[in-house]
């Protein structure tokens, strides 16, 4: 069935990488999402990738895809204590009339040491 | 930059009262989404449309039902609230040109059943 998956947790410490891993079970997905959701706020979306994409970079955020695995995985490089939030990662998927159908993982909530 | 605006971020009502939550958008999307959050049980898709006067059960529709009289503007609406319906609300967005556009998501609306 359609299920997306990550770790529940994850803490590092300022100024480190932060890698929040994700599965996904539908090879049909066509985009794969990264939102962002701090404390009391709706979700942000802070980026996606085609799934004919191996990687993409942004500033400090790198998403890799390792279609043949089913997994995303996105690197927060030098993270900061602004980077604190609950991170979803989510996949598109056909089937309902025009309108793309997103499954959405349970979130790693990210927390930074000092 | 996509903006989509809940009408409440907190609302108390009282148990058996019919409740309206109002999302509007501000994009000329064509698609729109309410989803509830709930502690480990992550996004759960309540009702979507993708046109005017079109709407779509999702996961979870029973106790809900959506009005879309105009593009802009859809609304969750709670037609006996219960207190198992306290939760976090999340209004979303898409354009519907090609699917599988990502969603854009509202401040959300915390709402209490008492």
């Amino acid at each position: 069935g359609e299920d997306v998956e990550q770790s529940l947790f994850l803490s590092v410490r300022e100024g480190d990488s932060s890698v929040i891993n994700c599965t996904y079970t539908d090879s049909s997905s066509t985009y794969l999402y990264w939102y962002k959701q701090e404390p009391g706020a709706g979700l942000q979306l802070l980026t996606y990738i085609f799934s004919n994409m191996d990687m993409k970079q942004d500033q400090r955020l790198t998403v890799l895809l390792n279609k043949k695995d089913k997994h995303l995985s996105l690197r927060i490089a030098d993270t900061q204590t602004g980077d604190s939030a609950i991170y979803f990662c989510a996949e598109s998927m056909r089937g309902y009339s025009s309108a793309s159908k997103i499954i959405f993982g349970s979130g790693t909530r990210l927390s930074i040491r000092p | 930059d996509v903006k989509v605006t809940q009408s409440s971020r907190y609302l108390v009502k009282r148990t058996g009262e019919k409740v309206f939550l109002e999302c509007v958008q501000d994009m000329d999307h064509e698609n729109m989404f309410w989803y509830r959050q709930d502690p480990g049980l992550g996004l759960r898709l309540i009702y979507f449309s993708y046109d005017v006067k079109m709407k779509e059960k999702g996961d979870i529709p029973e106790g809900y039902s959506v009005s879309r009289e105009k593009k802009e503007r859809f609304s969750l609406i709670l037609e006996s609230a219960s207190t198992n319906q306290t939760s976090m609300y999340l209004c979303a967005s898409s354009d519907g040109a090609g699917g599988n556009q990502p969603q854009h998501f509202g401040d959300g609306t915390r709402l209490s059943i008492l």
